[in-house]
Parts: structure tokens; sequence; C-alpha cells
């Protein structure tokens, strides 16, 4: 099992609608969650961070952290095309030196 | 505020040739990782740095060797290029917490682009 799952999509949205974005990790020693966003031909830019469970909301961007079910999730209200994008999620462990990337999730917003 | 940067972005070298990608951070970060990236892969680590002097293997190290003799440089040979080894380079870095850094956060440089024919 890979340590950081994600589907790899892709994932189509119209305009306008909210996408949600889901990742599973195995580790329950975690400590900080990432979703970043990578534009084709670009590097990946930070768009979250979550440390806690909950949610927590960023403009548009609401990321959702449960450790008990070892989930976290993006959601993008209001999705435009210019958020279509690889976006990946990020796990670092407790005491650990890496973050682990999960694979990705394409996203194609529709006009 | 450069942040990190990567050269040259684009490569193109011969099968035997070694190649040196260059990353440069003006942060001061500890933490220094090369990744490549690869379609149906993602983002594999190939070395990390925790400290000048201080480096490690990661994910996929065969083929590559790094070295850390000051904080801001983190370069990446390949000693002698493979076709296997054609791919987008990431440099990264990171900082535990701080300042204007979110906590255990990864910034990444623009990527080098290297062809290996």
């Amino acid at each position: 099992q890979k340590e950081v799952e994600q589907n790899s999509g892709p994932l189509s949205v119209p305009e306008g609608a909210i996408a949600s974005l889901n990742c599973t990790y195995s580790d329950r020693v975690s400590q900080s969650f990432f979703w970043y966003r990578q534009y084709s031909g670009k590097s990946p830019e930070l768009i979250m961070s979550i440390y806690s469970n909950g949610d927590k909301e960023d403009g548009r961007f609401t990321a959702q952290l449960n450790k008990a079910s070892q989930y976290v999730s993006l959601l993008i209200r209001d999705s435009q095309p210019s958020d279509s994008a690889t976006y990946l999620c990020a796990v670092k462990y407790t005491g650990g030196f890496k973050t682990i990337f999960g694979a990705g999730t394409r996203l194609f917003v529709k006009a | 505020d450069a942040g990190i940067t990567q050269s040259p972005r684009y490569k193109i070298t011969e099968t035997g040739r070694q190649v040196t990608l260059m990353c440069h951070q003006t942060w001061s970060h500890s933490y220094m990782f090369w990744y490549r990236q690869d379609l149906g892969h993602g983002l594999r680590l190939i070395y990390y740095s925790a400290a000048a002097d201080i480096t490690d293997k990661g994910e996929v190290p065969d083929g590559y060797v790094v070295s850390r003799s000051k904080t801001e440089n983190f370069p990446l040979t390949l000693e002698s290029a493979t076709r296997s080894q054609t791919s987008v380079y990431f440099c990264a870095s990171r900082l535990t917490s701080g300042g204007a850094f979110r906590r255990d956060t990864q910034y990444f440089g623009p990527g080098t682009r290297l062809t290996v024919l």
C-alpha cells in the first residue's frame, strides 16, 4: 500500500461547481499535511497546509483533516478554469525528515 | 527575494556524460531535497540534506551523487547519464518553522528538464 494515496483522475467539474479532492495516508504518526497545485510544466506550489483535525478555510479553498480516518481532503468552491491543474497531497510524519507526496489528481474545470 | 533557483532550466546530454544540476536557495533553510518527476510516478525523492555536510539517500538514489558544502547550495550530479534519467528534476527546501514560512513546508524551485539521448 502506498503511503499517500490519491485518485489520479482526471476529475472534471463545470465552472462554478465545487471540486472535491481526496487523499488517504497510511501512517498514524503524522504531523503536517499539505496540498500543492502544479500546473503543466511548472513546479508544485503550496496552496494549503493543515496540522490539526477539522476544517481550514482560505478563500475558495477548504482543507479537511480527519486523523482517525487517516483522510485529508481539499474542496475548491466556485471552481474556475484557472484551477485546472494537478493537485498533490503531501504528508510529513512526526520525527521524519521527509515529506511523502501522493501521485496527484488531475482536475479539469470546464468553462 | 530570489527563493530557490535551479540551473540549467533545460539540458540535453548524451548517454555516459556527467551532468551537474545546480540548486541555490537564499532563505538559509536547513533542509534541501532533490526529486525527479516522471509520468506515472509522481515526485520521487532522490537525496536530501538536513544541513551542510549532512546528506542521505531517498527513494531512487542510484546513479546520482550530491554534496552540500554550503547551506545555500545543493548540487545533484549524474555520474554517467542514462536514458532512464531523462526526467524533470525539482529541488526543494524546507525550514522547520518560523517567520513567513509555514511549519514543515517545502518550497520548490522551478525545475530542470533533462533529456538524455
